[in-house]
């Protein structure tokens, strides 16, 4: 079964820095893997996919995101950040459940705190 | 347009009472999801659909049960409320038009139950 690990479960910056959330999956066949943030009080939406080809993934909201199949990672970037962009963000790794069918498995969760 | 939406948004039950936690999405969806989140955890896949009249377990199905008679309204029943079942839950869909591997779930806003 696949898993997925996000080692920060809170990440303080200061408004305008950079800042990168990490995630790091374990799986032995291909993956796709996705980041989803949830705002306060609301669901999660996408922020971007891996799916295929170029292992940088520019998503919304000027985040991107790294895919290294080496490291198994799959870590999220943003050069400047906002207050708006205060949330939790979700790593996932979809996987094959049986009879055509896949489930996403999610992370723990990182929260993002922007700091004024 | 309205995505997926999900009612009631708040409910406090009282142990051992049953409720019904609805979802309906107007995007003709194929696939649709059913959630639970807790603190810290992620989430947790309940039960999913691949289409009307098919449903199937996901990671944590205990105390829960679905039909899915339409496309559009994917319901998950609670049948004897316990305090372990106290979480936040959504619900997705996803139209698996690319494959469900590389779907983009949708989430609908969640509905925040209290067993007590």
């Amino acid at each position: 079964a696949q898993s997925v690990t996000q080692l920060d479960s809170q990440v303080p910056v200061f408004e305008e820095a950079p800042v990168e959330l990490r995630c790091n999956y374990s799986s032995s066949v291909s993956v796709y893997l996705f980041w989803y943030v949830q705002y306060p009080n609301q669901g999660l939406q996408l922020l971007l996919k891996y799916l295929s080809g170029s292992t940088l993934v520019k998503g919304i909201n000027g985040f991107e995101a790294e895919f290294n199949k080496s490291q198994t990672s799959f870590h999220l970037r943003k050069p400047s950040v906002h207050i708006s962009d205060t949330a939790e963000y979700f790593c996932a790794v979809n996987q094959y459940s049986g009879a055509g069918s896949y489930q996403l498995t999610f992370g723990k969760g990182t929260k993002l705190s922007v700091i004024p | 347009n309205a995505g997926v939406t999900q009612t009631p948004k708040f409910r406090i039950l009282k142990i051992g009472q049953s409720m019904t936690l609805q979802c309906t999405q107007d995007m003709n969806h194929n696939y649709m999801y059913w959630y639970r989140q807790d603190p810290g955890m992620g989430l947790k896949l309940i039960y999913y659909s691949v289409g009307a009249g098919i449903t199937d377990k996901g990671e944590v199905p205990n105390g829960y049960n679905v039909s899915r008679s339409t496309t559009e309204d994917f319901p998950l029943r609670l049948e004897l409320a316990a305090p372990s079942q106290t979480s936040v839950y959504f619900c997705a869909s996803s139209p698996s038009g690319g494959g469900p591997a590389t779907d983009t779930q949708y989430f609908g806003p969640g509905t925040r139950l209290t067993v007590l």
